[in-house]
C-alpha cells in the first residue's frame, strides 16, 4: 500500500514560475524525503525533513512538514526547463527500519 | 563509476525463464533495497537487507528472491518470470542513519514476453 499520496499528479508551468507539490501520508513518520526522477532514470535524493522540523531549504527548494495534518509540500522557486521531472515524496517510519514508502509522484513540466 | 551499479540496464526475457538482476555499490552502505516501479504506482518495495545476514521481505516479495553475496552486492531473482513482472527495477542503498536519503542505481528495465 502507498503511504504517500501526491497532489497534483501532473503540473505544467512556465519557466520562472514557482511549482508547488503536495504530499499526504497516513501514519506517523520519522522523516519525509523528496526525490526527483528524470524520465526512466534513477531517483535522486533532494531533501530530507525530520518529524520535529517544520521547514527546510536547499537552494531553490523549500519543504514544509505539518505532522498534525500529515502533509508536506515541496516548493521549487524560479523553475527552469531542467526541473522537468517526476517528483516523489517518501516516508520513513516505525523505528530505525530504514524502509521508505514512496508516493505515486507528481510529474512536473516546465515550459521554456 | 556510479555509486550504485545495476546490470543489465535492459532485459527481455520469456515467460517461465529464471532471471537475475544484479546490484553493486561503492558507497560502503550496509542497507540495500530492491524496488519496482510501474507507471502510476510509484515505487514498491520488494526486499531489503540491513547486512549480509539480514534479509527482509517488502510489500510485494511474492515471485521474487534475493541474495546478499557481500556488503556491496545484492541481487534480485525472478525464479519463473511472468508478464506482470514487466517493470522498471531499482536498487538503492542507505546508511544506517539514513541522514542523506537513498542512493539509487539507474535501474533495470525488464520486459517479460
Amino acid at each position: 500500500s502507498q503511504q504517500g499520496e501526491e497532489d497534483p499528479q501532473a503540473l505544467s508551468i512556465q519557466e520562472g514560475e514557482n511549482a508547488t507539490m503536495n504530499c499526504s501520508y497516513k501514519t506517523s513518520i520519522n522523516n519525509l524525503q523528496w526525490y526527483r526522477q528524470n524520465s526512466g532514470r534513477g531517483l535522486v535524493h533532494l531533501i530530507l525533513i525530520r518529524s520535529n522540523e517544520r521547514e527546510k531549504h536547499s537552494g531553490r527548494l523549500r519543504v514544509t512538514l505539518d505532522t498534525s495534518k500529515k502533509s508536506s509540500s515541496l516548493l521549487i522557486t524560479a523553475s527552469r526547463a531542467a526541473d522537468t521531472a517526476s517528483y516523489f515524496c517518501a516516508t520513513a517510519s516505525g523505528g530505525n527500519t530504514g524502509k521508505l514508502i514512496f508516493g505515486q509522484g507528481t510529474t512536473l513540466q516546465v515550459k521554456p | 563509476d556510479a555509486d550504485v551499479t545495476q546490470t543489465p540496464r535492459n532485459r527481455i526475457t520469456k515467460t517461465g525463464k529464471r532471471i537475475m538482476l544484479e546490484c553493486s555499490q561503492t558507497k560502503g552502505h550496509d542497507r540495500m533495497y530492491w524496488y519496482r516501479q510501474d507507471p502510476g504506482l510509484g515505487l514498491r518495495l520488494i526486499y531489503y537487507s540491513f547486512d549480509v545476514k539480514d534479509i527482509n521481505k517488502g510489500e510485494i516479495s511474492d515471485g521474487y528472491s534475493v541474495s546478499r553475496q557481500a556488503q556491496a552486492k545484492f541481487s534480485l531473482s525472478l525464479e519463473s518470470a511472468i508478464p506482470n513482472q514487466t517493470a522498471l527495477y531499482f536498487c538503492a542503498t542507505s546508511d544506517m542513519g539514513q541522514s542523506y536519503g537513498y542512493t539509487f542505481g539507474s535501474g533495470t528495465r525488464l520486459t517479460v514476453v
